[in-house]
């Protein structure tokens, strides 16, 4: 079983619809980060995670520490927000150790 | 400045050819991260800098060789690639690598196929 699980795999909704991307771990963490990848390679590190809830622009990501589970919710999603999503965990022991990555869920936001 | 830099973008070469990969950040971080991603996988760790000295190496073949000549710059050597070898390279830094909680920064990374 994987250390960092997300769930769906691959999305593809309507321009508009409300999005909820999820991810589960089984890991002491420190941080929870989600990424965002488009084709082409490029990561962007749309949030860092220890606790409650971020919000940024139309991007929510929130962490339960207890349950070990994050979610990224996107609201009014846009064609632009077609992407990779990528939850990584950072362990106690922080930098060093590097990130762990789940998966990644391809979402695709159709007009 | 909050960018990381990899040059080249893409990179065609054969297993007996010796290259290099350029990663540079000028945000002052003493941390810096090669990680490796395969088609459709998500990245794996392979080395980690820290202050300048290797401290992870992820049992990494020694035909990919780092080198970090100083704060700002990290390099990938490589030497008798394989095919299985062609990934995306990238590059991520962070302030400290020993504190939790820092945000790693990304590159766009390097395209590799070796033929």
């Amino acid at each position: 079983k994987n250390e960092v699980e997300q769930s769906p795999q691959n999305l593809t909704a309507q321009e508009g619809e409300f999005i909820t991307i999820n991810c589960s771990y089984s890991v002491g963490i420190s941080a929870l980060h989600w990424l965002q990848q488009h084709p082409g390679g490029g990561i962007v590190s749309l949030f860092m995670l220890s606790s409650g809830k971020k919000k940024h622009g139309r991007l929510i990501a929130t962490i339960n520490i207890q349950e070990k589970h994050s979610s990224l919710h996107i609201t009014a999603s846009h064609p632009r927000d077609s992407a990779v999503y990528i939850c990584a965990v950072c362990r106690p022991g922080g930098g060093a150790d590097g990130l762990t990555f789940g998966k990644g869920t391809h979402l695709i936001i159709q007009p | 400045d909050t960018e990381v830099t990899q040059t080249p973008k893409h990179l065609v070469m054969g297993m007996t050819n010796k290259k290099s990969l350029k990663c540079e950040q000028h945000m002052g971080h003493r941390a810096m991260y090669w990680y490796k991603q395969k088609a459709k996988k998500p990245p794996e760790l392979m080395f980690v800098y820290s202050y300048e000295k290797l401290s992870i190496n992820e049992s990494v073949p020694s035909r990919f060789s780092p080198e970090c000549p100083n704060s700002s710059l990290l390099n990938l050597h490589l030497h008798a690639l394989q095919p299985e070898d062609s990934a995306l390279y990238l590059c991520a830094s962070s302030q400290v690598a020993e504190k939790y909680q820092e945000t790693q920064y990304f590159g766009p990374g390097t395209r590799l196929l070796v033929l």
